[in-house]
């Protein structure tokens, strides 16, 4: 089946630091990959998703990259402030042979931004 | 406003009673879905539509019922509600497979 496995929270930084959530997936078939932010009391929200291999989403400062050879997807920003303070859920979607496209979500990892 | 709108925000309910989640959205996705989201479980597909009449069971089905007479609506009917049923309910759309969700704000659901 598919899984996605996210390092365990929660993440402390200081503003300014730099920020890696590590994200890896195991998949039938060929996924496309998606990160997810959800702000305190707020649905998720899409950060970005890359749909095939070596493919760069990016938004709001956030990248990640679609490494189909070590099957991963780190999410990373350069500079965090105290507002992307969130929780982040990394996810993939593989179709099936209904049609469907089955989105597998990761356990999210926290990440708390100090002044 | 356009988006994706789940009422009612929070709600409490007793054991054994029936209760309906609502979510609408504007955009007339093809696409819609609900998600319970617990606490060591992350989020899980409960049920899903690929359009109007068309709806198929996720991960976590039992307990639960939905519709979808309307694109634009899915309600979501907790038929006789359990205290295993506390969660917070997404409802999500998508206009295409693979585009991603957008998802609403929530519904905090108490059954005491």
């Amino acid at each position: 089946g598919n899984s996605v496995t996210q390092m365990e929270g929660p993440v402390t930084l200081s503003e300014e630091a730099f920020l890696t959530i590590n994200c890896t997936y195991t998949a039938t078939g060929y996924p496309s990959l998606f990160w997810y932010v959800q702000y305190p009391g707020e649905g998720l929200q899409l950060l970005l998703k890359a749909t095939k291999a070596d493919d760069k989403g990016s938004n709001k400062g956030f990248e990640a990259t679609y490494r189909k050879e070590t099957t991963s997807f780190h999410l990373e920003k350069g500079s965090v402030q105290v507002s992307d303070s969130a929780v982040y859920f990394c996810a993939l979607s593989v179709g099936n042979s209904g049609g469907y496209q089955k989105v597998t979500f990761g356990t999210g990892t926290k990440l708390q931004v100090i002044p | 406003d356009a988006g994706i709108t789940q009422s009612p925000r929070y709600k409490i309910t007793e054991t054994g009673r029936q209760v309906t989640l609502m979510c609408h959205q504007t955009w007339s996705h093809s696409y819609m879905f609900w998600y319970r989201q617990d606490l060591g479980h992350g989020l899980r597909l409960i049920y899903y539509s690929a359009a109007a009449d068309i709806t198929d069971k996720g991960e976590v089905p039992d307990g639960y019922v939905v519709s979808r007479s309307k694109t634009e609506n899915f309600p979501l009917t907790l038929e006789s509600a359990t205290r295993s049923q506390t969660s917070v309910y997404f409802c999500a759309s998508s206009e295409r497979i693979g585009w991603g969700y957008t998802f609403g704000s929530g519904t905090r659901l108490t059954v005491v």
